[in-house]
């Protein structure tokens, strides 16, 4: 079965600063691996999303993913932090199987300091 | 607009008191899904359902219902609610359940049981 490991429970970092969130997986194929993020009282929203090809994946609001096979890892990053991408970070691993379709990891609360 | 919409928002109950969350969708989605989250554990699966009348276990069912009656609705139901139920509840639901789908997500549930 899928796992999915987000080793930051908590990261602050300051206004304007780079960010990286880490998440590592296990999975026994090519994974399809997803990042949602969760804003106070909100759902959660798909920031992007990795099948295969480019392993470096662009998704929504200036956010971006690196798909490294050899070290089981998915880590996103954004270059300038916004205080508006305060929240909760979900990395996911989607697998092929009858309908349990998403793992999730347990997730990296962001808070952003002005 | 297209949405997933969870009923209610907030829910303080007592133990064994019976109680069922809806949750809707409007975009004719096959698949549907209901989370919990708990601090530190990430969202993890209750149920899912790949059609109508066709529902299965996730990770976490026990002490948990669901039915699928209609494409659209695929309500929660606790029979008889414990402490242990305490958590955060997502509905959400995919165009047809593939791996590689993006998941559109309710705005979830607050379930406290007394």
């Amino acid at each position: 079965a899928q796992s999915v490991t987000q080793p930051d429970i908590h990261i602050t970092v300051s206004e304007g600063a780079s960010l990286e969130l880490r998440c590592n997986y296990s999975y026994g194929a090519t994974p399809y691996l997803f990042w949602y993020v969760q804003s106070p009282g909100q759902g959660l929203q798909l920031l992007l999303k990795y099948f295969s090809g480019d392993t470096l994946v662009q998704g929504i609001k200036g956010f971006e993913a690196e798909f490294k096979r050899s070290q089981s890892s998915f880590n996103l990053r954004k270059p300038s932090v916004h205080w508006s991408d305060a929240a909760e970070y979900f990395c996911a691993v989607g697998a092929w199987g009858a309908g349990n379709m998403l793992t999730f990891g347990g997730g990296t609360r962001l808070m952003v300091k002005p | 607009e297209a949405q997933v919409t969870q009923n209610p928002r907030y829910l303080i109950t007592v133990t064994g008191k019976k109680l069922t969350v809806t949750c809707s969708q409007n975009m004719n989605h096959e698949y549907m899904s209901w989370y919990r989250q708990d601090p530190g554990l990430g969202l993890r699966q209750i149920y899912y359902s790949m059609n109508v009348e066709v529902t299965d276990k996730g990770d976490v069912p026990e002490g948990y219902k669901v039915s699928r009656k209609e494409k659209r609705n695929f309500p929660l139901i606790l029979e008889s609610p414990s402490p242990n139920q305490t958590s955060l509840y997502f509905c959400a639901s995919s165009f047809d359940g593939k791996a590689n789908e993006k998941l559109f997500f309710g705005s979830g549930t607050q379930l406290s049981v007394l």
